[in-house]
């Protein structure tokens, strides 16, 4: 059963805390990215990664890291230096250029 | 910047009705158009795309509009169901992996 897998559903952090989001693809997909989606707004870009070992700040890059050393992880790390992490996060793949991207079922992250 | 624009925050239409659902967009370097439908606190799911180079695709209730001219594109479901109830992304690619979002919209289906 192919998709993407986001873990897990529901985070909680205190504050000043690094925290790690796991985002697996099993569609063998070259391209992955991360979103988020904060309350009345669209999805905004943080990070992608066309191919292994390359990946693309995004439009509000700052405060987040990512690695991409597998085709099928893209794993998000949200650092302290963000601002304002709590946000749903959203990981998502896809073929190709100009080919639909697929979500994950996204991670609700929660700083105290 | 806001490159992709979708100004109506809400939308109710009957059931069996028409919904179209607006998305504007700035950057001309757009090929790719992509609507997703979104429930609470799940990811988007992809519903259809329209390449630059057609000014109209279809699937079953769902069809895409594209006007280059005026940097518009529409979402149009015929006939509306309750279950379509939902908030609706439209998104733009330029051939660089970004896609870019608009806000949403978010219709409710009356029965």
């Amino acid at each position: 059963d192919g998709g993407i897998t986001q873990s897990p559903k529901y985070l909680f952090r205190k504050e000043g805390q690094n925290v790690t989001l796991s985002c697996e693809q099993n569609l063998n997909h070259d391209a992955m990215y991360w979103y988020r989606q904060d309350p009345g707004q669209g999805l905004r870009l943080i990070y992608y990664s066309q191919i292994v070992n390359d990946f693309q700040k995004g439009d509000i890059a700052e405060g987040y890291s990512v690695s991409r050393e597998k085709k099928e992880s893209f794993p998000l790390t949200v650092t302290s230096a963000q601002k304002n992490p709590t946000a749903f996060y959203l990981c998502a793949s896809s073929r190709a250029k100009a080919t639909e991207a697929f979500f994950g079922q996204g991670t609700r992250l929660t700083v105290v | 910047d806001q490159q992709v624009k979708q100004n109506s925050p809400s939308l109710s239409v009957q059931e069996g009705r028409i919904s179209i659902l607006n998305c504007d967009y700035t950057n001309s370097m757009f090929d790719y158009f992509l609507w997703y439908k979104k429930y609470p606190a799940e990811g988007p799911t992809f519903l259809i795309s329209i390449s630059s180079i057609k000014d109209k695709n279809e699937d079953g209730r769902f069809t895409v509009f594209l006007n280059k001219s005026a940097k518009h594109l529409s979402l149009h479901i015929v006939p509306s169901q309750p279950g379509d109830s939902a908030v609706y992304f439209c998104a733009g690619d330029s051939g660089t992996y970004k896609y870019i979002f608009g806000t949403g919209t978010r219709l409710k289906v009356l029965a």
